[in-house]
């Protein structure tokens, strides 16, 4: 594989439920983001990790976590889904720190969700 | 006031115009600007970046950023159908200098 893949494509999930949203980048990249896009609102960052091990919030981090376990992998959980965190799930990565670096990100091909 | 600002549009233009979006900022240290480009039902697409005042050129693409206004555009010549597609303008911003996108500004060549 080359790039970023995301798992699964789309879910249907009940509310109360937990749900975990995979995330793995081939890249070697050091940074890694997760997104959630809605119409009118546009990409709103939710967690992101500068490098394997770091994670920090983003603009929209309450009921999200993360961790960054190694560089590939980046998963988002949702603890207990509930009907607002319906959206389209958008993982990204970039080869710069945040500080100092070029911020451009590449994005995965994204997971839809529903919660019920 | 919206740290990334964009022309919500929707901008339709004749195929072979000049295609002008326009996008605002409001953190004067940003020093790197993207524009992606995102098919419907599909992932945000890197197209420019520029972090020099002045234009930038890429093919038909043209990105033009003026720090002293805080502003950046993207100019496509030579417009296609297939350039049809909400363009997003993202810049560093926040106190943890993370990329922020504006609302995107939809597109639509027609033949």
């Amino acid at each position: 594989i080359a790039g970023i893949t995301q798992a699964p494509t789309s879910q249907i999930l009940a509310a109360g439920r937990r749900m975990t949203l995979r995330c793995t980048q081939d890249m070697r990249h050091n940074a890694m983001y997760w997104y959630r896009q809605d119409l009118g609102l546009g990409l709103r960052l939710i967690h992101y990790s500068n490098t394997a091990g770091t994670t920090g919030k983003g603009e929209v981090p309450d009921g999200y976590s993360v961790s960054r376990a190694n560089t590939d992998d980046f998963p988002l959980t949702l603890a207990s889904a509930v009907p607002s965190q319906t959206s389209v799930y958008f993982c990204a990565s970039s080869d710069s720190m945040v500080t100092g670096g070029y911020n451009e990100q590449f994005f995965g091909p994204g997971t839809r969700l529903t919660v019920l | 006031q919206k740290e990334v600002e964009q022309n919500s549009g929707p901008l339709s233009v004749p195929e072979g115009a000049i295609a002008s979006l326009n996008c605002t900022y409001s953190d004067r240290v940003s020093q790197s600007f993207f524009w992606y480009r995102q098919y419907s039902g599909k992932s945000p697409e890197l197209i420019m970046s520029i972090y020099s005042n002045g234009d930038k050129e890429d093919g038909r693409f043209t990105a033009q950023l003026n720090k002293a206004s805080q502003y950046v555009s993207l100019l496509i010549r030579d417009s296609q159908p297939s350039d049809s597609a909400t363009y997003l303008c993202a810049v560093p911003a926040g106190s943890a200098r993370q990329l922020t996108f504006g609302s995107g500004t939809q597109l639509t060549v027609l033949p």
